[in-house]
């Protein structure tokens, strides 16, 4: 089955504890992308890959990383969470930048 | 600056009845649309696109309306079912980057 799976699902944490939101996707897409939802704000892009090792900032990409070393997985790393990043993530994938996205089912982070 | 703009936050609509999601952006630069719709719990999927050289694309029950001049689109859902409940986002991109943006979302809701 086409999909794009995220681990944890949900996650509490503490402020400054690090820590890696992984992504994978089993359609050989070469678009990746991660976003944030948070209540009143829509989707807003935090970082995305267009392949294998090209990474580049989207909308809000402050307090966060991303690795692309294979091509179907697209790590994010919080390396000092905050409050202010409690909120819904999404990995997006997709054929090319140009082509539709499927998005994965979502982690919910909260950070104390 | 919000450049994808839901206006209302939620809309309640009876079953076989016309849902009107409206959306309107600031940017003339971009060229294609889209509409995801979004279940609690799970990530967004993709419904309905519209490029815009075309002012109308129907798939079925829901019909996509675009028009430049106005800065509007619009999704049509009719009939409507009480399976179409969920939050709705528009998202829009322009010729020149790879970049979707994401509107704030309209929840439907659709009552017997």
């Amino acid at each position: 089955e086409a999909q794009v799976t995220q681990n944890p699902r949900y996650l509490i944490t503490v402020t400054g504890k690090k820590l890696t939101v992984t992504c994978s996707q089993n359609m050989n897409h070469e678009y990746m992308s991660w976003y944030r939802q948070d209540p009143g704000l829509g989707l807003r892009q935090i970082y995305y890959s267009m392949n294998v090792e090209v990474t580049d900032k989207g909308d809000v990409p402050e307090g966060y990383k991303v690795s692309r070393k294979e091509k179907r997985n697209f790590p994010l790393i919080l390396e000092s969470p905050s409050p202010n990043q409690t909120s819904l993530y999404f990995c997006a994938s997709s054929l090319s930048g140009e082509e539709t996205q499927y998005f994965g089912p979502g982690t919910r982070l909260l950070v104390l | 600056d919000q450049q994808v703009k839901q206006n209302s936050p939620s809309l309640s609509v009876q079953e076989g009845r016309i849902s009107i999601l409206n959306c309107d952006y600031t940017n003339s630069m971009f060229d294609y649309f889209l509409w995801y719709k979004k279940y609690p719990a799970e990530g967004p999927t993709f419904l309905i696109s519209i490029s815009s050289i075309k002012d109308k694309n129907e798939d079925g029950r829901f019909t996509v309306f675009l028009n430049k001049s106005a800065k509007h689109l619009s999704l049509h859902i009719v009939p409507s079912q009480p399976g179409d409940s969920a939050v709705y986002f528009c998202a829009a991109r322009s010729y020149n980057t790879d970049k979707l943006i994401f509107g704030t979302g309209t929840r439907l809701q659709v009552f017997p």
